[in-house]
């Protein structure tokens, strides 16, 4: 069946660092592939989505492209900010978005 | 995007007890999704509520313990029902837009303690 796979967290960088959070799926057919973003006491947020292969999805500065080839959708960002310390978590629907798969999320937190 | 109201933000219950989780989206929405959250992991899909049949449960969660309405294309509740400590969770209602490129919109979540 299909899964997602991401990065163990939590990452804790500086603030202006480079953030990449990897993200790995096993999917059959054309799934979407998406980032959500959890704040602290808040429920899930799209972040930023691509439908098919070589989409670049982008939001906030944060980037992910869709690579059917390595079956990857990583999320980076070339300088984060305090603000943007969060859980994330990539997630994958299939055809139609009948049923979505999440991974277990990354927890970021961001020094000043 | 579709708005999403979701009631009680937090609750302590006690064991034995149900609790009903609410769920009021802005626009009609034929899909709504319930999911549970536990502390510091992903969300797992409870169940899929479509108006006018029977929630379709994902496995692992049964009707009995987890009775959902859908009244109509904009309302839904989930009850957690003779609720233990091992139910403690954040619950969320999520709906998928009819324009697909926008995912889905969530809920603010119900975090649920039994003590």
């Amino acid at each position: 069946g299909n899964s997602v796979t991401q990065m163990e967290g939590p990452v804790t960088l500086s603030e202006e660092a480079f953030l990449t959070i990897n993200c790995t799926y096993t999917a059959t057919g054309y799934p979407s592939l998406f980032w959500y973003v959890q704040y602290p006491g808040e429920g899930l947020q799209l972040l930023l989505k691509a439908t098919k292969a070589d989409d670049k999805g982008s939001n906030k500065g944060f980037e992910a492209t869709y690579r059917k080839e390595t079956t990857s959708f990583h999320l980076e960002k070339g300088s984060v900010q305090v603000s943007d310390s969060a859980v994330y978590f990539c997630a994958l629907s299939d055809t139609g978005g009948f049923k979505t798969i999440f991974g277990a999320g990354t927890r970021l937190f961001v020094k000043a | 995007s579709a708005v999403i109201s979701q009631k009680p933000s937090r609750d302590i219950c006690q064991r034995g007890t149900s609790l009903t989780i609410q769920c009021q989206v802005d626009s009609q929405v034929t899909m709504m999704f319930w999911y549970r959250q536990q502390p510091g992991q992903s969300l797992t899909l409870i169940a899929t509520a479509n108006q006018g049949s029977e929630a379709t449960y994902e496995s692992g969660f049964v009707i009995d313990k987890f009775p959902i309405s859908r009244p109509n294309l904009t309302f839904s509740t989930l009850t957690v029902s003779n609720m233990s400590p091992e139910d403690s969770s954040i619950y969320l209602c999520s709906v998928k837009h009819r324009d697909w490129d926008y995912g889905y919109t969530f809920g603010s979540g119900t975090r649920l303690t039994v003590v």
